[in-house]
């Protein structure tokens, strides 16, 4: 069984600058959840995608956002990207009508902003 | 707000012996987890809990809701455990609040 993907493994933008970050969940999961993991801060929630709809969103200003697809895979967005915004992007997916399943990690993007 | 505190921060022991790391939360949760994060990022869920104890292989995770209190235990730890390793509250919504982490060395 594949486990979640994410792509680019690794990014470097300018501030301003916009930025999309893949994330294609295990198969037959139907959530996708987002976090951020910055130096010095520890991970941070996102965004939790379900069926197509998001269903929660952490603290962070609007320029973060995001989606997720019919094939239940999905995008986080950025725009105007600040040096803040630089972080390991982390993507999980659970299925989350089966009782008791953790959440699956994939192994990230690491944005870096100049 | 639902804070989570572990301890230690930082754990630096001989293979071999039992390790025992702490987490501690607020408010009333649907679930604890336990995730270790590799240096190079990769993060596994270990144990998901809501009640009493999980044992997987030399991993035991105990949850105390009354205290909203939960234990990890490595017993014979091997260098092969150096990691960090994570706590983190479920509440409404699928949220997950972390732990800052506890950094976990192993040494032969």
């Amino acid at each position: 069984e594949a486990g979640v993907t994410q792509s680019p493994t690794h990014l470097i933008k300018t501030r301003g600058q916009q930025v999309t970050l893949r994330c294609s969940p295990i198969s037959g999961h139907t959530s996708v959840y987002w976090y951020q993991q910055a130096l010095g801060l520890g991970l941070q929630f996102l965004l939790w995608y379900d069926e197509g709809e998001e269903r929660n969103r952490g603290n962070f200003p609007p320029r973060f956002s995001g989606r997720q697809f019919p094939n239940y895979s999905s995008e986080l967005n950025v725009n105007a990207l600040e040096l803040e915004d630089s972080a390991l992007y982390l993507c999980a997916s659970s299925f989350i009508f089966s009782k008791n399943q953790p959440q699956h990690f994939g192994d990230g993007t690491r944005l870096s902003i100049l | 707000k639902n804070e989570v505190e572990q301890s230690p921060q930082n754990l630096t022991a001989q293979e071999g012996e039992f390790i025992t790391i702490n987490c501690s939360y607020s408010v009333g949760i649907s679930a604890l987890h336990w995730l270790q994060q590799h240096p190079g990022g990769g993060i596994v869920s270990l144990f998901m809990l809501s009640s009493g104890k999980k044992k997987h292989g030399r991993l035991i995770a105990t949850i105390n809701i009354q205290e909203k209190h939960s234990s990890l235990h490595i017993t014979a730890s091997h260098p092969r455990d150096s990691a960090v390793y994570i706590c983190a509250t479920e509440t409404s919504g699928s949220r997950l609040t972390f732990g800052e982490g506890t950094q976990l060395t192993v040494n032969p």
